[in-house]
């Protein structure tokens, strides 16, 4: 069965510095992977996918990520964080069902 | 783009009541919707696959008779908590599938149930 790590569960960052968000996937075949950002009380909004192709992914906000094959990694990055990408992140696989990674919270400090 | 909406965004019922939650895709029809189940601090956990004029598919540990799933037209499904009790109050969040891009799923806004 596919499955999702998220190593860190918190990271903080400051306004202005670069973020990544790791992400390490379990699947036999090519997968299907996504990045999801949740605000407080709010569903998710989906930030990039990966099918196929490319493996370097734009996102909306700023935000891109890296296919890697060779280490099951779907690692996402933000070159300058604002205040506002202070919320909950949560990387997903898709096997004619989504599962999630634990997710990471990410904190922005002025 | 895709947009799912979900009523009510909160509810607080008391003990014992049934509370229905409707997921709807505004503007594009989805066969297949999912409901998915938040805690606090929390991952999302899959509860049930809901398909358009069939019965929901449950995962593993889910009650199909305290959680109902109704999926009566391509662009409505409902969940229904029966008998409500207060280990039932969660963050309830459906999905709608979108089937002719790659299976994406866009997510309601979720919906904040207590049971007092």
């Amino acid at each position: 069965a596919q499955s999702v790590t998220q190593p860190d569960i918190h990271i903080t960052v400051s306004e202005g510095a670069s973020l990544e968000l790791r992400c390490n996937y379990s699947y036999g075949a090519t997968p299907y992977l996504f990045w999801y950002v949740q605000s407080p009380g709010q569903g998710l909004q989906l930030l990039l996918k990966y099918f196929s192709g490319d493996t370097l992914v734009q996102g909306i906000k700023g935000f891109e990520a890296e296919f890697k094959r060779s280490q099951s990694s779907f690692n996402l990055r933000k070159p300058s964080v604002h205040w506002s990408d202070a919320a909950e992140y949560f990387c997903a696989v898709y096997d004619y069902k989504l599962s999630f990674g634990a997710g990471t919270t990410v904190t922005v400090r002025a | 783009g895709a947009v799912v909406s979900q009523h009510p965004s909160r509810v607080i019922c008391k003990s014992g009541t049934s509370v229905k939650i409707e997921c709807r895709s505004l503007d594009f029809q989805a066969t297949t919707m999912f409901w998915y189940r938040q805690f606090p601090k929390k991952s999302l956990m899959l509860m049930a696959t809901s398909n358009e004029g069939s019965k929901a598919t449950y995962e593993q540990g889910v009650e199909k008779d305290k959680f109902l799933i109704n999926h009566a037209s391509l662009t409505l499904s409902t969940l229904t908590v029966t008998s409500a009790h207060p280990e039932d109050s969660s963050f309830y969040i459906c999905s709608a599938e979108l089937a002719d891009n790659y299976n994406e799923q866009f997510f309601g806004p979720g919906t904040r149930l207590t049971v007092l």
